[in-house]
């Protein structure tokens, strides 16, 4: 079955520090896969996603076939990065958006 | 329009009534989902159309459910008998199909249901 799971539903860093939220998930294709976002009061947008290869906010993420992980990554947080971020697949054929997404991960950075 | 619209962006219904919400996507995205989003259960698969047809109906969690699309735009998602469990906030999102723009989401802000 074709499940996306970010195990913490918490992450609290303060402000300068490495930020890293985890995402795994289990899909017997190739899949694709993308983090989204939603600040406080906005809407839900996409961050990035792993086919684009890009660093987007000054956050990465690389997809690891082995260890079937698309982890999110930031060398310094920044205040403004505080939000829910979800980790996403898509589980449809690959050109519709079925996106399957994880619980979601609350990202609070103290100043 | 620029953005997903969603309508109402709030209702508060009792247990039992129907309810209808609104989704009017980006124009010319052809695609079209609904999610909900419940506190502590993450974002939950509803239901996709592409153009007016909907080929995945897998998320839709009872015959309560239902949603179509008509011209291949505007979308309504109702829920008959609302229990108590069917509060959240229902997202509708759309996309373009095929090329870079496919599977990339545009959300609407959401109609955040209460059922008392």
């Amino acid at each position: 079955a074709q499940r996306v799971t970010q195990p913490e539903k918490l992450l609290s860093v303060f402000k300068g520090a490495p930020v890293e939220l985890k995402c795994n998930y289990s899909y017997s294709g190739s899949p694709e896969l993308f983090w989204y976002v939603q600040y406080s009061r906005q809407r839900l947008q996409l961050l990035l996603r792993h086919i684009s290869r890009e660093s987007i906010k000054g956050f990465t993420a690389d997809l690891n076939k082995g260890e079937t992980s698309f982890h999110l990554k930031k060398p310094f947080a920044q205040e403004e990065d505080s939000a829910m971020y979800y980790c996403a697949l898509n589980g449809g054929s690959s050109n519709t958006g079925k996106l399957i997404f994880g619980q979601g991960t609350t990202l609070q950075v103290k100043p | 329009g620029a953005g997903v619209s969603q309508s109402p962006s709030n209702k508060v219904t009792e247990k039992g009534k129907d309810v209808e919400l609104r989704c009017d996507p980006i124009s010319g995205h052809t695609a079209l989902y609904w999610y909900r989003q419940s506190l502590g259960q993450g974002l939950e698969f509803l239901i996709y159309f592409q153009g007016n047809s909907a080929p995945d109906k897998s998320g839709l969690p009872s015959d309560r459910f239902s949603a179509e699309r008509t011209g291949g735009s505007v979308s309504t998602l109702t829920i008959q008998r609302t229990q108590q469990e069917d509060s959240a906030v229902y997202l509708c999102a759309s996309s373009l199909t095929g090329g870079s723009g496919a599977n990339v989401l545009t959300f609407g802000a959401g109609s955040r249901l209460t059922v008392l």
